[in-house]
């Protein structure tokens, strides 16, 4: 069974650093075709997806965050990195890791957890 | 890429809800729906169009037509209740696209 869990700071202040983790199991992050993602939800809004990184290092970014956005992983501990810098309220949301393979979709998808930017 | 669902749906149980999903040359994408109940992570519900996931009641089902892909969920039930969002990945632009999300009430 593929699970993935969130975690990180509830609250950060304005124009610091956030870091989130996911911790996967049931697959290994080097498994051909196998990616983790971000996708955050600010309240009241709609999906906004962030980075995806893919089994071979592989790494996408949404082209309006990219300058600010680093995703990681680290194989050995089952864990994906987000890095956002430079944060605002407008960072402020539920943010989601996702299994992701090369058919197109997002399944399943850790708790999410919120982060609050203020 | 921008995907346009309507904001709201409300239909009365038993009834069938439709909820769009309008994005150009969308005949062209894969569509992928979630649903996202209160206090929960989404759950994929439907995927490449119309493909239902397991674990999902017969009643959800996906349909593409010209410039529109289609959620239908026939008997509504007021566990239905959510936010459902429409998704694509799109080439052109951002790599993930979602549509603005749409929420179901059951009246």
């Amino acid at each position: 069974q593929i699970t993935l869990k969130e975690s990180g700071p509830t609250l950060v202040k304005p124009t610091q650093t956030l870091t989130l983790t996911c911790t996967v199991s049931g697959f290994s992050l080097s498994s051909s075709g196998v990616g983790v993602g971000w996708i955050r939800q600010p309240p009241g809004k709609a999906l906004e997806w962030l980075a995806l990184i893919y089994y071979n290092d592989h790494k996408i970014y949404r082209p309006s965050l990219d300058s600010r956005l680093t995703i990681a992983k680290d194989t050995s501990k089952n864990q994906v990195v987000l890095t956002v810098t430079s944060v605002d309220p407008m960072d402020t949301g539920t943010y989601f890791c996702v299994y992701y393979t090369n058919f197109g979709w997002f399944d399943p998808w850790g708790q999410g957890t919120l982060v609050t930017v203020s | 890429y921008i995907l346009t669902q309507p904001p709201s749906v409300s239909v009365a149980p038993g009834q069938t809800a439709r909820i769009t999903c309008g994005g150009d040359n969308i005949e062209t994408e894969t569509v992928n729906w979630y649903q996202r109940k209160p206090g929960q992570a989404p759950v994929l519900v439907v995927s490449d169009n119309s493909d239902r996931r397991s674990g999902i009641p017969e009643r959800f089902s996906g349909s593409k037509s010209g410039n529109t892909a289609t959620l239908t969920i026939s008997r509504v039930e007021t566990g239905d209740v959510a936010d459902y969002h429409c998704q694509v990945w799109d080439s052109s632009s951002d790599p993930v696209v979602f549509g603005g999300g749409t929420k179901l009430t059951v009246l």
